[in-house]
């Protein structure tokens, strides 16, 4: 069954510092995997896309890491900003299929 | 990058009242529009897809009578509630993917911002 989990479930941190957000998929066969930003109440913006031979992969502050060996994936922050609040949603996409596989979000809190 | 707009972003209805929400593509033709739903604090269920000028293809468990999509166009699908009720009170998010840009295949999706149906 193709599935993404991601760790942690929430996140709180103080502004200014960094973190990492991880997404393990089965996925088969893989396509791509995205790393989105939703922020409450709005619809996902895509921060990066990686294929198979990609392993990393950087958006300004936001840093995304493939590991295809493994099925897994983080998302590094650094430099956290109070505007960082929100839900990162791991996403995979299946090879050949037009549905998309999500992870059920990462819940970030910046704290000044 | 490429642009979906979605509208209304919060609509209040009765009880009874059907509801649309329309999903279009900005910038770029949309061969295949998704729309999801969300609950809070979880993440996106896909409800149903659409093709342009075609059925659309629902998820196991979606009414297709409740929610009934139209992909008239390759820059607008809707998708309306028909008779709503409370539960039907979500977050509902469309997407759009994008078919051919210059000869290359596109299989990315955009999302929209999103609209809140509110039942009372």
């Amino acid at each position: 069954k193709n599935q993404v989990e991601q760790s942690p479930q929430s996140l709180i941190i103080l502004e200014g510092k960094n973190c990492t957000l991880q997404c393990n998929y089965t996925v088969s066969p893989f396509s791509n995997l995205r790393w989105y930003k939703q922020d409450t109440g709005r619809g996902p913006v895509s921060l990066t896309i990686m294929t198979f031979s990609e392993n990393t992969k950087s958006n300004g502050r936001y840093t995304a890491t493939l590991d295809a060996d493994t099925k897994q994936s983080s998302l590094h922050i650094t430099a956290s900003q109070l505007s960082d609040s929100a839900s990162y949603i791991c996403v995979v996409s299946v090879q050949g299929a037009q549905k998309l596989v999500f992870g059920q979000g990462t819940r970030l809190t910046i704290n000044p | 990058g490429a642009v979906v707009s979605q509208h209304p972003s919060r609509v209040i209805c009765k009880s009874g009242t059907s509801v649309k929400i329309e999903c279009r593509s900005l910038d770029f033709q949309a061969t295949t529009m998704f729309w999801y739903r969300q609950f809070p604090k979880q993440s996106l269920m896909l409800m149903a897809t659409s093709n342009e000028g075609s059925k659309a293809t629902y998820e196991q468990g979606v009414e297709k009578d409740k929610f009934l999509i139209n992909h008239a166009s390759l820059t607008l699908s809707t998708l309306t509630v028909t008779s709503a009720h409370p539960e039907d009170s979500s977050f509902y998010i469309c997407s759009a993917k994008q078919g051919l840009a210059g000869g290359v295949a596109k299989n990315i999706q955009y999302f929209g911002a999103g609209t809140r149906l509110s039942v009372l």
